[in-house]
Order: C-alpha cells, then sequence, then structure tokens
C-alpha cells in the first residue's frame, strides 16, 4: 500500500528561525514528489515538485530535497516568517496513476 | 487564485438537510475531484470525474453524490449527513496527462462543511 508519514506533526519556531520537515514514502513505482502549502481554511498550493532525477529544488526560501534511493523528502524553510505559518503537505504520485499519496500535513506556527 | 473556485465557502446543515457543493474550473481541465480532508488525517480521494465520466467512486457513501455536467462544473450534492461528515471538501482539477506523465492538480479554496 502506498504510504506518505510526515515529520514533525507540527512545529512551533520564532521570526527569522529556520526550520526542516521530513517526509517518508513507500509509493512505488515512483513518479514525483510536490510539497504544498496550506494556509488555514484554503486550498494547498504547490511549492515544489520533484522528479526522480532531482535532488533537490527551491522556490525562495523553500528548498526541497528528495533521496530517491532512501526514498526520503525534507522541506527546509530559511528565515522563517510569519507568513509562513501553514501546514505543509508532502504529496507522492506513482508513475501514471491518477492517485495522489497525501501524508497528514505538518503544521508549522511561526511566532515572533 | 487557482483558478478553481468553490462555493460556499462555509456551510452548516442539520443531518435532514439536502444541500450542494459546487465546483467550478477556469483552467481547461478535462479532470476534475472530490476530496475530503479531516483534521490531522490525510487528504482522502472521494469521487474522479476524466472527461465528465466518473472514473473513480471510492467507497464512498452513498449519501454524497457527485454530478459532472461538463468538463468546467462538478457538483456534489449532500443528503441525511452525520456530524462526522464534518470536513473541509475540496476541489481539485487537472489535465488528465502532460507530456511528463504528471497529473498536477489545482486545489479549490475548499468548503468547510459543519453538520449539526
Amino acid at each position: 500500500k502506498n504510504q506518505v508519514e510526515q515529520s514533525p506533526q507540527s512545529l512551533i519556531i520564532l521570526e527569522g528561525k529556520n526550520c526542516t520537515l521530513q517526509c517518508n514514502y513507500t509509493v512505488s513505482p515512483f513518479s514525483n514528489l510536490r510539497w504544498y502549502k496550506q494556509d488555514t481554511g484554503r486550498g494547498p498550493v504547490s511549492l515544489t515538485i520533484m522528479t526522480f532525477s532531482e535532488n533537490t529544488k527551491s522556490n525562495g526560501r523553500y528548498t526541497a530535497t528528495l533521496d530517491a534511493d532512501t526514498k526520503q523528502s525534507s522541506l527546509h524553510i530559511t528565515a522563517s516568517q510569519l507568513s509562513d505559518s501553514a501546514s505543509y503537505i508532502c504529496v507522492v504520485s506513482a508513475l501514471y496513476d491518477y492517485k495522489l499519496s497525501f501524508g497528514a500535513g505538518t503544521t508549522v506556527t511561526v511566532r515572533a | 487564485e487557482t483558478g478553481v473556485t468553490q462555493t460556499p465557502r462555509h456551510l452548516v446543515m442539520g443531518m435532514t438537510n439536502k444541500k450542494s457543493l459546487k465546483c467550478e474550473q477556469h483552467l481547461g481541465h478535462n479532470a476534475m475531484y472530490w476530496y475530503k480532508q479531516s483534521a490531522k488525517k490525510p487528504l482522502e480521494l472521494m469521487f474522479v470525474y476524466s472527461l465528465e465520466e466518473r472514473v473513480e467512486n471510492n467507497s464512498v457513501p452513498s449519501r454524497f453524490s457527485p454530478e459532472c455536467p461538463n468538463s468546467s462544473h462538478l457538483f456534489l450534492h449532500l443528503h441525511t449527513l452525520q456530524p462526522e461528515d464534518s470536513a473541509l471538501y475540496l476541489c481539485a482539477s487537472s489535465q488528465e496527462r502532460d507530456q511528463r506523465g504528471y497529473y498536477e492538480q489545482y486545489f479549490g479554496p475548499g468548503t468547510r462543511l459543519t453538520v449539526t
């Protein structure tokens, strides 16, 4: 069964600090991995997408890494801002399958 | 704005009511999806429509009834719901497949449903 596990479930950081979120998956055959940001009461919005051959992808202060051998990914947030407070969801898709495997998300709270 | 809109944004209904959720996509996509998002749980796929034909019904109770009159609109008709059906209901759309074989899904803002 395709599964996506995220850790931690939640974290609190001070404004300006960095943090790293983790994602482990068992989806096979692997196609791509996405990180989504979901603000409270809104739908998820894509931050990054990585295929098997990519091991890092950046979007502003967000940097995602992928290790397809160990089936792990991380999302690093640099110099956090209050607007980074949201849920971050790891989503993995199998090759040529429209069904996506979702993690439960990590809730990040940035405090001034 | 993602190009996918949902109405209403919030809905409170009793267990005997009948209501409908609406989704509209302005992206020219040909597949649409309904998801249920409960607190602290992964998104659950409910229904998928591709080219206006239902291709997935993920063991969803019959009190949820989808309708896809055309490739731009998707409805979720609700009747005799239970309190455990309270959740955020998300609509998404995508092309069936792009040249890389991806199914990039774009999500709407969701409808926050509360069943009393």
